[in-house]
């Protein structure tokens, strides 16, 4: 068990740039979410997925957000066109199904938008 | 819109006190809590899950759940500074499999 991976850990763009994050998930995990968080809050869900199916996402979510689960394995976060306001931790979390769903983030991937 | 709620703070308390952490939640209908600590700078890590009322113990760590309160809370006992982090509160509103909310975090501080 490897933990849950996220890359890249530090990203700098600039206003306007597209970026990609990945994540790799506990490997027998099901489920995997992308929550964001800034300084002094909690983590704020974005979006999750049972297998390659996207099952929610936050109705704050931008439309510049996209993200995908291929294979049901890794996924990767898409943000089009980037803001200030898009600075954050970005962190992947994953689990198994069931009545005691657990979830194990990952190390997250730090965005700053100048 | 469903809400979780932590006092902020800073909680200061001398080393081998016991710190109390507390957590409201709106949602009636949740079945799963969970305690979170996490580092400055660093993602959240899983320490305490409860899941029907009453208490839970695992080593210094003792989770609290009274439903009809709506009320979630973590004792730390023998508190070390190395506990000096933010617990965070999470909720699962349901079994259906809606994500997580997560309240914004207390403070702890451990003075030695």
């Amino acid at each position: 068990d490897t933990g849950v991976s996220q890359d890249p850990r530090h990203k700098i763009t600039k206003r306007g740039q597209n970026v990609t994050f990945r994540c790799d998930p506990i490997s027998e995990h099901n489920r995997l979410y992308w929550y964001r968080q800034t300084l002094g809050q909690g983590p704020e869900f974005l979006t999750y997925f049972q297998n390659e199916a996207q099952l929610e996402k936050s109705r704050l979510l931008s439309d510049r957000f996209s993200a995908e689960r291929p294979k049901g394995s890794f996924s990767t976060l898409e943000i089009q066109r980037t803001e200030q306001g898009d600075s954050a931790m970005y962190l992947c979390a994953s689990s198994w199904t069931g009545i005691e769903e657990k979830l194990f983030f990952g190390s997250g991937t730090q965005l700053s938008v100048l | 819109q469903k809400e979780v709620e932590q006092n902020s703070g800073p909680l200061s308390v001398p080393e081998g006190a016991i710190a109390s952490l507390n957590c409201t939640y709106s949602d009636r209908g949740s079945q799963s809590f969970f305690w979170y600590r996490q580092y400055s700078g660093k993602s959240p890590e899983l320490i305490m899950s409860i899941y029907s009322n009453g208490d839970k113990e695992d080593g210094r760590f003792t989770a609290q759940l009274n439903k009809a309160s709506q009320y979630v809370s973590l004792l730390i006992r023998d508190s070390q500074p190395s506990d000096s982090a933010t617990y965070l509160c999470a909720v699962n509103p349901n079994q259906a499999g809606t994500a997580l909310i997560f309240g914004k975090g207390t403070t702890l501080s451990v003075s030695s």
